[in-house]
């Protein structure tokens, strides 16, 4: 059975930083590109970061591009996200993802984790 | 980028009934198109992939279509445990759709 559980949220202030981790069983996690989707509190769902399988390829939509980091360590099988300068918009649920490819950057989701929130506020 | 109109944003039936969601694409996504259930207080679960293929252990009762631009979700005989949020998702830029809240009558 695939399991993604995400860990690492908490409140933190504006600018300052945080790391989520996602810890994957049930598969072989080296073999799948991975994702972080969030939710804005009541709001809908936002693609924030993708890795591809050896970690070389990373892609970020702009609103996050150059403050999150998306890594991977597949002896682990742990998936990671360092977000910095932290924004209060970035307010969310950030779910951990498995990918699944049509062809190299077209994709959709086919797990999620079960989330874990993070608050942006002084 | 490529919006992802939806709709309705809600909707109310009645248990047994039919209902569809839509999804528009602001230009051709070429059936790249994945639908999603959200049960309150849960993470997304995957429905339906490339517009019309049911993701394994979802009930035969959901169903998807569309091609081009226009992209639907239909769920026949409605059961309460369908009660839920749904959204759509496309391939190309990765963007969702605003969702659709899902309330029995």
């Amino acid at each position: 059975e695939v399991q993604l559980v995400e860990s690492g949220g908490g409140l933190v202030q504006p600018g300052r930083s945080l790391k989520l981790s996602c810890a994957a069983s049930g598969f072989t996690f080296s073999n799948y590109y991975m994702a972080w989707v969030r939710q804005a509190p009541k709001k809908g769902l936002e693609w924030v970061a993708t890795i591809s399988t050896s970690g070389s390829r990373t892609y970020y939509p702009d609103s996050v591009k150059g403050r999150f980091t998306i890594s991977r360590d597949n002896a682990k099988s742990s998936l990671y996200l360092q977000m910095n300068s932290l924004k209060s918009e970035d307010t969310a649920t950030y779910y951990c993802a498995r990918v699944l490819r049509i062809i190299p950057t077209y994709w959709y989701f086919d797990f999620w984790g079960p989330g874990t929130m993070v608050t942006v506020s002084s | 980028d490529i919006q992802m109109t939806q709709s309705p944003a809600s909707l109310s039936a009645s248990l047994g009934e039919t209902v569809t969601i839509e999804c528009r694409a602001s230009e051709d996504i070429y059936n790249g198109l994945a639908w999603y259930q959200q049960k309150p207080g849960k993470s997304p679960q995957l429905l339906i992939y490339n517009a019309n293929s049911l993701h394994t252990g979802v009930p035969s009762r959901f169903s998807g279509s569309g091609s081009g631009t226009q992209y639907s979700l239909k769920i026949n005989s409605l059961q309460s445990e369908d009660v839920a949020s749904y959204f759509c998702q496309q391939y190309y830029d990765y963007t969702f759709g605003a969702g659709t809240k899902l309330e029995l009558k």
